[in-house]
């Protein structure tokens, strides 16, 4: 079965802190996907990466950055974090290029409420 | 730019009987993908459904077919014999084709809460 597995389920944190939310999948995919979720909104993405080392800024990306060190692994990072990014994040992955038909696999998200 | 719009933030279903959820999108590409993705409650989001621009027949997958009208850039999805398990979030997505190398991305809709009632 693919996997992919976010960190957190539920985070709280304060205004200004540091959040990192860190995503891994098992299946090798080239492609890593960070979105928000929030109602009335629908997915928003916010970065993705097609390789390690390799990012690219998606719809939303004011006041966050990624890292992707390894292929199985991309990392959501909130510099200081502000109550509008409480959120539910998702993160996904897919084949890349040509391969690939659309089809993402999700984690579970975490909830982010930030204070 | 592409966007997609479902106009039903809600809708309610007996058991058993058959439901339609509305997604228009609009796009000037002739090439594109069109998706329907589940999110149960707390669950991982998951595939539903896929239709490729190009084909004319509309895809199907067990209770799930969808109703694909190009022209006016409609893309219904019909559940029939509704079950418990079908109660979700459900998110219309795009997808255009590049042929270029260059990582395509989704653009979801704000999504429909089905409630399948007993």
């Amino acid at each position: 079965d693919v996997k992919v597995t976010q960190s957190s389920r539920y985070l709280v944190k304060r205004t200004g802190e540091k959040v990192f939310l860190e995503c891994v999948q098992d299946m090798d995919h080239e492609n890593m996907f960070w979105y928000r979720q929030d109602p009335g909104l629908g997915l928003r993405l916010i970065y993705f990466s097609y390789d390690v080392k390799m990012k690219e800024k998606g719809d939303i990306p004011e006041g966050y950055s990624v890292s992707r060190e390894k292929k199985e692994r991309f990392s959501l990072i909130l510099e200081s974090a502000s109550t509008n990014q409480t959120s539910m994040y998702l993160c996904a992955s897919s084949l890349a290029g040509g391969v690939w038909t659309g089809e993402l696999f999700f984690g579970e998200g975490s909830r982010l409420t930030v204070l | 730019a592409q966007t997609v719009t479902q106009s039903q933030p809600e809708m309610s279903v007996q058991e058993a009987e058959t439901v339609t959820l509305s997604c228009t999108y609009d796009t000037s590409e002739n090439n594109y993908y069109l998706f329907w993705y589940k999110q149960p409650p707390s669950r991982q989001m998951i595939l539903v459904i896929r239709q490729e621009a190009y084909k004319q027949q509309n895809a199907t997958e067990n209770r799930f077919s969808v109703n694909f009208q190009k022209a006016a850039k409609s893309f219904s999805l019909k559940i029939s014999d509704s079950q418990l398990g079908d109660t979700a979030m459900y998110f219309c997505a795009f997808m255009t084709l590049n042929y270029g190398g260059a990582t395509n991305k989704l653009i979801f809709g704000t999504g429909t809460l089905l409630a399948v009632q007993p």
